[in-house]
């Protein structure tokens, strides 16, 4: 069954960086896309970006443009989502999610707390 | 960026009733539009995708329609387990924009 399983909470001091990693299993990785999506407390979703499970292609959300960067590696099945110079406003849960039919996100990590405090 | 419209905010029905959430987008997203609940510290889950297709496993009362700027979801004969927030989200483009949520009440 596919799964995606997520590495564990960060806490960061603001200024810092922070790596999520996301691990894929039960599915042909290079034939999927994978999103980012983090949720503030008490908010919405937040859709930050996507890379190719195929060449590592990426779109990032204009929002975190210069600060957010996915990578894959592919003999692992994994996905990577680095976030640099945190403030307290990305204190959120963030989740990876494959892309499913017509850029839906049908199977999701269990989500990784990310903490920004001083 | 498409900005998304989501109402009612909120909404509290009865087990057996009839509900129906409204998305609206700025633009037309044709049918690129999902819908997804999500139960207080779960992720999110994908109920119905381009608009109107109900993802696999899913019980037929969740269902969706609409096409453009303007999409519904419906639940017929609400059970207890449909307590939850719901999301609409675009993904006719980047950024892949998510609605405010719906979060529904059983009585």
């Amino acid at each position: 069954q596919v799964q995606l399983m997520q590495s564990g909470a960060e806490v960061r001091k603001p200024g810092a960086s922070v790596e999520v990693s996301c691990r894929a299993s039960g599915y042909n990785f290079s034939r999927f896309g994978v999103a980012w999506v983090r949720q503030a407390p008490g908010q919405g979703p937040e859709w930050m970006g996507w890379i190719s499970g195929y060449n590592g292609n990426t779109n990032y959300a204009q929002n975190f443009q210069g600060r957010l960067t996915m990578t894959i590696d592919k003999s692992t099945s994994k996905v990577f989502m680095e976030l640099r110079g945190l403030r307290s406003d990305d204190t959120a849960v963030y989740y990876c999610a494959r892309d499913g039919s017509r850029g839906s996100s049908d199977f999701w990590g269990q989500g990784t707390l990310v903490t920004v405090s001083s | 960026d498409i900005q998304m419209t989501q109402f009612p905010s909120s909404l509290s029905a009865s087990v057996g009733d009839g509900v129906t959430i409204t998305c609206r987008t700025s633009q037309s997203v044709r049918t690129y539009l999902n819908w997804y609940q999500q139960k207080p510290g779960k992720a999110p889950n994908l109920l119905i995708y381009d608009a109107s297709s109900l993802q696999g496993g899913l019980p037929s009362r969740f269902s969706g329609s609409g096409s453009g700027t303007d999409f519904t979801l419906t639940i017929s004969s609400l059970e207890p387990e449909d307590s939850a927030t719901y999301y609409c989200q675009q993904s006719s483009s980047t950024p892949r924009t998510f609605g405010q949520g719906t979060k529904l009440e059983i009585k």
